[in-house]
This record gives structure tokens, C-alpha cells and sequence, in this order.
């Protein structure tokens, strides 16, 4: 069964402070999503990584993917207030009939002037 | 047009009443889910339509009974939920891909479901 695991579950940073949340999984993914949830809303896609050593940015957020560790990073660079919402990974899997994404725990993400 | 569009936004129900959520796009997409959320934790899949064949079923109590009438909507029946039931309920498409595995999904807005 595939897992997916996120850390920090909960961040509090202060606005212009760097930092990373990473994501595990536990077997072998067709992709990677990067999705932002602000409360109460839907999800959000923030990054598509599709093979081994794949980096996105966009900008504050770089988005990385190692597909032999089975992790993937979003890096935060000089963090606003408006970043504040959480965070998840998002592994893909394709059965032979349709794709599953499985969710990682997710990520609160807060900012604090 | 890149939107999937959920109704009703809100909806709150008896425990022995119907109900039906419904989606919608016009992406020309192929696959579409539904997903369910509760609060505070990280999206379900429920099921997955591929070519208006359901291809996924996770295990979902029969009180929830999806439909695919053609390749834009996706309706999800409810009858005799329990209070647990009440989550945000997402419906995503995509593309289903020649080589295998489908693009990148695209959620609606989500239907907040509330049983009372």
C-alpha cells in the first residue's frame, strides 16, 4: 500500500525566513503533485514533476523531485504572508485502468510578520 | 476554459433524505474522480471514472453511488448518510494519457456536505 508522508505537519516562519517541507513515499510514482489549500477552498496545483531530478519554480516555491530517494522538497525562499495555507504532496499512480493520486498528511503552513 | 464546476456549493441533509452532488466540465477530459475531505486532513479518493466506466471503487459504502452519464458530468448519489459523512466533497478530471496513466487533475470547488 502506498504511503505518503509529509514533514513538518504544522510551520510557523516568520515572513522572510527560508524553509523546506519534504515528502516521502514508500513505492515507485508516475508523478508528483505539489497542491496549496487556503481554508475552507479547493485544491490549488502549484507543481507538476514528471522524472528523477526534476526542479520547478515559481516564485518563492522551487519544487524538486528524487525518484531513487523517493522524496520530494517544496523550498520556500523569503516567505510572505501570503503564503500562508497548507501545503500537500501528491503521489500518482497509474493501475492499468486509472490513475490514483494518494495525499500526503499535508503541511500547515503559517507566516508571521 | 479550465474550470470543473461543483453543485451545490453548500448542502446540508437529513439523515434518511436524498440528495445528489454534480459536476461538470468541459475540458474534454476523460477521467474524473471524486474525492472526499474531511477536516483538517488530506483528500480520499472515493472513484474514478475512465471513459464514463467506473475503474475505481475505494471501498466506498454503498449509501454513496456515483454516475457518469456522459464524458462532462459526474453526479454523486446520496441516501441515508450518517453524520460522519460530512466532509468537503471534491470532484477533479483529467486527461487520460496514450501512454499510460492520466495528466495533471484539476479540482472543483468542492460541494461542503453536512449531515444533520
Amino acid at each position: 500500500e502506498l504511503k505518503v508522508e509529509q514533514n513538518p505537519l504544522f510551520l510557523s516562519m516568520q515572513e522572510g525566513k527560508n524553509y523546506t517541507i519534504y515528502c516521502n513515499y514508500s513505492t515507485t510514482s508516475d508523478r508528483l503533485y505539489w497542491y496549496r489549500q487556503d481554508p475552507g477552498k479547493s485544491l490549488e496545483s502549484l507543481f507538476v514533476l514528471l522524472s528523477n531530478g526534476a526542479v520547478k519554480q515559481e516564485g518563492r516555491l522551487m519544487a524538486s523531485l528524487d525518484t531513487k530517494a523517493r522524496l520530494s522538497t517544496l523550498h520556500i525562499t523569503a516567505a510572505v504572508h501570503d503564503l500562508s495555507a497548507t501545503y500537500f504532496c501528491a503521489v500518482d499512480r497509474y493501475t492499468g485502468t486509472a490513475s490514483k493520486l494518494t495525499f500526503g498528511t499535508g503541511t500547515r503552513l503559517q507566516v508571521t510578520l | 476554459d479550465t474550470e470543473v464546476t461543483q453543485t451545490p456549493k453548500h448542502l446540508v441533509m437529513g439523515m434518511t433524505n436524498k440528495k445528489s452532488l454534480k459536476c461538470e466540465q468541459h475540458m474534454g477530459h476523460r477521467a474524473m474522480y471524486w474525492y472526499k475531505q474531511k477536516a483538517k486532513k488530506p483528500p480520499e479518493l472515493m472513484f474514478v471514472y475512465s471513459y464514463e466506466k467506473l475503474s475505481i471503487n475505494e471501498s466506498v459504502p454503498s449509501r454513496f453511488s456515483p454516475e457518469c452519464p456522459n464524458s462532462s458530468l459526474l453526479n454523486l448519489h446520496l441516501h441515508a448518510l450518517q453524520p460522519e459523512d460530512s466532509a468537503l466533497y471534491l470532484c477533479a478530471s483529467s486527461q487520460v494519457s496514450y501512454l499510460g496513466g492520466n495528466t495533471e487533475a484539476f479540482f472543483g470547488q468542492g460541494t461542503r456536505l453536512t449531515v444533520v
